[in-house]
């Protein structure tokens, strides 16, 4: 089953600003947008910012969404080291009836 | 908080089979889809299949289908999947996820490590 796209890699200093993307199409992320998960190394996935663009509770105001068409997008403004991690972006694909995640974007933080 | 728990990963030989399951807590696991998700060693998250509120629609990933079952039981709040004819590739670790269908995937087990060798 075809995935999401999402670049493999972004690499950003302290304090900066990353903005990943993740590209479907009109049965998934461009019917109701992408969910985003975060994941660090050894522990399991974490979500980060729903399909509607809220945040869970306790998820830094520093993490924002947006998308525009069949491309979603998540931003992480003011880098700490702590965000150094892989993220996800997932989707429910209702022509395929399955969820489909992109195959993620490791961010480093330098 | 949501808590999910994954057991019964193991080490099991090509062909054979394996029953993992996940004890679900602190929310109303009768009213949610559930899904299990899956991990190969160093790669991407990939979906294996999901399970309506009360059992009646299932779905699968090509993959597994005609191999793996999806199941539950709401009144012991425990998803399971049942793994039959097992192969080196559907070697991972198994996540199960509260499933929000169609909108997320909203907390995840710890997972149980998969592992398909002779």
């Amino acid at each position: 089953q075809a995935g999401l796209t999402q670049p493999p890699s972004v690499s950003k200093a302290l304090r900066q600003t990353a903005t990943f993307t993740c590209t479907g199409n009109s049965n998934n992320v461009g019917n109701q947008g992408a969910a985003w998960l975060q994941q660090h190394q050894g522990h399991p996935p974490k979500l980060v910012y729903y399909r509607n663009n809220n945040r869970p509770s306790g998820i830094s105001e520093r993490f924002s969404a947006s998308r525009s068409g069949n491309t979603a997008s998540l931003t992480i403004a003011g880098l700490q080291p702590e965000d150094e991690a892989d993220y996800y972006c997932s989707a429910w694909d209702r022509s395929l009836n399955t969820w489909v995640f992109g195959g993620g974007t490791k961010l480093t933080v330098l | 908080e949501v808590q999910l728990v994954e057991s019964g990963g193991g080490l099991v030989q090509p062909g054979g089979s394996l029953r993992l399951s996940c004890a679900a807590s602190r929310f109303t696991f009768s009213t949610y889809w559930m899904s299990w998700v899956r991990q190969a060693p160093g790669k991407g998250l990939e979906w294996v299949a999901n399970i309506k509120e009360d059992g009646s629609e299932t779905y699968y990933v090509d993959s597994v289908k005609g191999r793996f079952t999806i199941s539950r039981d709401n009144a012991k709040n425990s998803l399971f999947l049942q793994m039959n004819s097992l192969r080196a590739e559907d070697t991972g670790v198994y996540y199960c996820a509260r499933d929000s269908f169609p909108t997320d995937l909203d907390y995840w087990g710890q997972g149980a490590l998969v592992t398909v060798s002779s």
